[in-house]
């Protein structure tokens, strides 16, 4: 089975700033997907990012990079410029290959709620 | 239309109630997903429906019964339900389960429901 840990349960930054949330994860699988989700306050979840686990290249989308470190099963998110619309609950996901014992089932870590002061 | 809509938006339902959550998508995804969500918790998974035929049930009561009538609807039927069933229920669908995976779960809005 999996698990996805994320240490940290609140964040907050001003706005403009860099913040990095941080998960980490434990498998036995040898192929899979990591993700990170937004939930915004009462607004739906949403994905942030996505990286495959065979690719080396950490994943990038606008404001959003990971820190994908496979050795150490870390997976961290990087919020550059932050917006006050980044306020939202992160939720850092991982997901087995097709073909592995849990594919098609996504598990969670707990959280981070992070907050964008202006 | 990247959208997957739920009805009803909040549902306040006794225990003895028989009630209905509705999920429906028209992206093409041929795989669903039901989760129950609490307040400040990850979403929990509860059902999967991959080609309209239930993949996994994660030992979910029987209170809890899901329908997938075709590829684009997915349905929660509730009865007997239990105060601490109260929750946020999220719906969510991808693409071809058995394609070459990673697939972006895109979810719903979700249904709040209240048993008293």
């Amino acid at each position: 089975a999996q698990t996805v840990t994320q240490s940290q349960p609140e964040m907050s930054v001003q706005e403009a700033e860099t913040v990095t949330l941080s998960c980490t994860y434990d498998t036995s699988e040898s192929n899979y997907y990591l993700f990170w989700y937004k939930q915004p306050p009462s607004r739906q979840m949403i994905l942030v990012i996505r990286q495959e686990a065979y690719k080396q290249q950490n994943a990038t989308e606008n404001r959003f990079s990971v820190n994908f470190q496979k050795a150490a099963k870390s997976f961290s998110l990087k919020i550059s410029d932050s917006q006050l619309g980044d306020t939202a609950m992160y939720f850092c996901a991982f997901m087995a290959h097709a073909g592995g014992t849990s594919y098609g089932k996504l598990t969670f870590g707990q959280g981070t709620i992070l907050t964008v002061h202006p | 239309d990247t959208e997957v809509t739920q009805t009803p938006k909040h549902l306040v339902m006794g225990m003895t109630n028989k009630k209905s959550l509705k999920c429906e998508q028209h992206m093409g995804h041929r795989a669903m997903y039901w989760y129950k969500q609490k307040a400040k918790k990850p979403p929990e998974l509860m059902f999967v429906y991959s080609y309209e035929k239930l993949s996994i049930n994660e030992s979910v009561p029987s209170r809890f019964s899901p329908e997938c009538p075709n590829s684009s609807l997915l349905n929660l039927h509730l009865h007997a339900l239990q105060p601490e069933d109260s929750a946020l229920y999220l719906c969510a669908s991808s693409q071809d389960p058995a394609g070459p995976g990673g697939n972006e779960q895109f979810f719903g809005p979700g249904t709040r429901l209240t048993v008293l």
